[in-house]
């Protein structure tokens, strides 16, 4: 039973740059949320997809987007990168009910390092 | 900001001593989760205590809540050198309902063989 999976693992952009990070949530999953963590820090809330649709957001920026594919797989696209982006980006899913609760822990992948230059 | 703080920011301890971490948030919540952090590495989900909960045991994990202090602790019983790693409570809103979840900055826990 594959867990949540990350791509790339590591990545070096430079400013200004755009940036796509990948996550295929764990089998039988049907909901995906993205985290930012700086070092040091604990993971900050970015958004979450459901139903291919975005049904939360935290306090992050336009230029963060993303993206839920039928399959339930989802994207994060970072637009106009500053040096602040640098950080590590967890993908987390869980299974939500019949009413769109979280039924389920968040399993989290391993995260994707990005270090903007 | 709902965002949890846990206390101590890092524990140091001897394999077979119990280690406990603290954890205290600011709004009402529908339930507190704690998650463990190898080194640079992905979250993994330890424990689960509801609102209407007062305390929980997992193995070696003892979770307790009190909402009245919005405060929460996690007791590692006996630990192993295998326990080092970092711990973070999350809360979920009370009015939320897809689970968004709000991290503290982590207990750093360092156990010596």
């Amino acid at each position: 039973d594959a867990g949540v999976t990350q791509s790339p693992t590591h990545l070096i952009k430079t400013r200004g740059q755009q940036v796509t990070l990948r996550c295929s949530p764990k089998s039988g999953h049907d909901t995906v949320s993205w985290y930012q963590q700086a070092l040091g820090q604990g993971p900050q809330f970015i958004f979450q997809y459901y139903e291919e649709e975005e049904r939360q957001r935290g306090n992050f920026p336009d230029r963060f987007s993303g993206h839920q594919f039928p399959n339930y797989s989802s994207e994060l696209n970072v637009n106009a990168l500053l040096l602040g982006d640098s950080a590590l980006y967890l993908c987390a899913s869980s299974l939500a009910n019949l009413q769109g609760s979280q039924r389920s822990p968040l399993h989290f992948g391993n995260g994707t390092r990005l270090t903007v230059t | 900001s709902q965002q949890g703080e846990e206390d101590p920011q890092a524990l140091s301890i001897q394999e077979g001593e119990n280690a406990t971490m603290n954890c205290s948030y600011k709004t009402s919540i529908n339930n507190l989760q704690w998650y463990r952090q190898n080194s640079g590495r992905g979250l993994v989900h330890l424990i689960l205590i509801r609102s209407n909960e007062r305390e929980k045991h997992s193995g070696r994990l003892r979770v307790t809540l009190d909402t009245s202090k919005k405060s929460s602790s996690l007791l590692i019983t006996a630990s192993r050198a295998a326990d080092t790693a970092s711990y973070f409570c999350a809360t979920g809103d009370r009015g939320s309902t897809l689970g968004r979840l709000y991290f503290g900055r982590g207990t750093q826990l360092t156990v010596w063989p």
